[in-house]
């Protein structure tokens, strides 16, 4: 059963860094996409960047000058720093497992296994 | 690129549903789309994938479809159950972007 569980700071100050850790259970890290995905109090989903195993990453236009996501393939984990947080930053955190693929020339980029997610507060 | 979703619909049990998903120009015309569905507190989970492939242990209740030439998808629901309400996300992908929809939130009354 493959399991995805994040971990880190629940409590973040204003302009410092977010930075969370997935850890992989019941699956090999290699020929997938991992994922960051993030929901405010009260809102929709918004999809923060993805690392493949071979370390090719790509981030939302709208986070990337502040975020960096990493891995750690022989511990089976991968992690988010989200640089210079603000109060809008604020939101549940969820990792997920991606599969991409071209399937009859057309693009899939889907999420089929999700952590449990976390909540990250940014406060002084 | 953005997938619009309708706020919120409602539906009594026992009835059918569609909830659609239009893209912006041209975005779905080479990409697939994918349903999640999220209950209160908890992760989403995956209702339909590759535009109308229902994820392992989704009921044949829940259907998906598209129409590129349109740019839209629609997730449809019939047989509706209280356990059904919650709420759903379209998402797809393009050009290094994955993109959700605003989400749609179902209710069964």
């Amino acid at each position: 059963q493959v399991q995805l569980q994040e971990s880190g700071p629940g409590l973040v100050k204003p302009s410092e860094t977010l930075s969370l850790m997935c850890s992989v259970s019941g699956s090999s890290i290699s020929g997938y996409y991992w994922s960051w995905i993030r929901q405010p109090p009260g809102k929709g989903l918004e999809w923060i960047g993805y690392i493949h195993h071979s370390g090719d990453s790509k981030y939302s236009s709208s986070l990337k000058s502040r975020v960096t996501i990493s891995q750690d393939t022989s511990k089976k984990q991968f992690s988010l720093n989200l640089r210079s947080v603000t109060a809008a930053d604020t939101a549940v955190y969820f990792c997920a497992r991606g599969v991409f693929g071209v399937v009859f020339n057309n693009y899939y980029y889907g999420m089929d296994v999700w952590g449990q997610g976390t909540t990250v507060t940014v406060s002084s | 690129f953005i997938l619009t979703q309708p706020h919120a619909v409602s539906e009594s049990p026992g009835k059918t549903i569609t909830i659609s998903c239009t893209g912006s120009s041209g975005s779905l015309a080479r990409s697939y789309v994918q349903w999640y569905q999220q209950r209160p507190g908890s992760a989403p989970t995956t209702v339909i994938y590759e535009d109308n492939k229902r994820a392992s242990g989704v009921p044949d209740r829940f259907s998906g479809s598209i129409d590129r030439s349109s740019n839209s998808a629609s997730l449809t629901i019939s047989g509706l159950k209280t356990e059904d309400e919650a709420d759903y996300y379209c998402q797809s992908y393009d050009t290094n972007n994955v993109v959700f929809g605003g989400g749609t939130k179902l209710t069964v009354l």
